[in-house]
């Protein structure tokens, strides 16, 4: 299994440019999410995902889109790059959603700049 | 609100000393899992306490939930180099999760 995988591992981007993060899991996991981390910070949620088709917000969602067509693949969608989204962007899974607290895998990140 | 307060945010010890990361909540927690992240990594999953008063341990590593459900600490003895890492405390709330700030320790030989 390769767990969490997530494309790019590095992105440079100009303001306005969009872009799309790649994520896919391999475990059959019904909840997705999108996490950024700033320097100094913990993880903040973005969107997550509990099964395909459903998908909702978290703690800073705006400037992001999300879709859930599938059970491997959660993209996450910068329309108009901001610099204040240059960030760490990790993907994660886990199996079970709402209050089971499974475990939590993440993908080795994305490292975004925008200029 | 969903904040979990972390300190410290940075920690140096000598090798073989003890580390200890504390985590408080101003809300009553149902869960508080705890994550590592190595430096230029992802987090990796280390434990889930759920009860009130909960002590868990995995080899150098002691987790304890507080009696009220508030706050939580990860201590490990005798520091090693490959403890090196930030340490984080994460509260579950429906299928929202909140990361503490995080302490990075520092192991120095």
């Amino acid at each position: 299994n390769a767990g969490v995988t997530q494309t790019p591992k590095f992105q440079v981007l100009k303001t306005g440019q969009s872009m799309t993060l790649q994520c896919a899991q391999d475990m059959n996991h019904e909840y997705m999410s999108w996490y950024r981390q700033d320097p100094g910070m913990g993880l903040r949620l973005i969107h997550y995902s509990v099964g395909a088709g459903i998908t909702d917000q978290g703690e800073v969602p705006n400037g992001y889109n999300v879709s859930r067509s599938t059970t491997e693949d959660f993209p996450l969608r910068l329309l108009s790059a901001a610099p204040s989204q240059t960030s760490v962007y990790f993907c994660a899974s886990r199996s079970g959603t709402g209050s089971s607290y499974n475990e939590q895998f993440f993908g080795p990140g994305t490292r975004l700049t925008v200029l | 609100g969903q904040q979990v307060m972390q300190i410290p945010q940075y920690q140096h010890v000598q090798e073989g000393e003890d580390f200890t990361t504390y985590c408080n909540s101003s809300t009553t927690l149902s869960n508080i899992q705890w994550y590592k992240q190595r430096p230029g990594g992802h987090p990796v999953f280390l434990i889930q306490l759920v009860k009130s008063g909960e002590v868990k341990k995995q080899k150098r590593l002691t987790f304890q939930f507080g009696e009220a459900k508030k706050n939580s600490s990860l201590h490990i003895t005798a520091t090693q180099t490959t403890d090196v890492g930030t340490y984080f405390c994460v509260k579950g709330s429906g299928n929202q999760f909140y990361f503490g700030t995080g302490t990075s320790l520092t192991v120095i030989p």
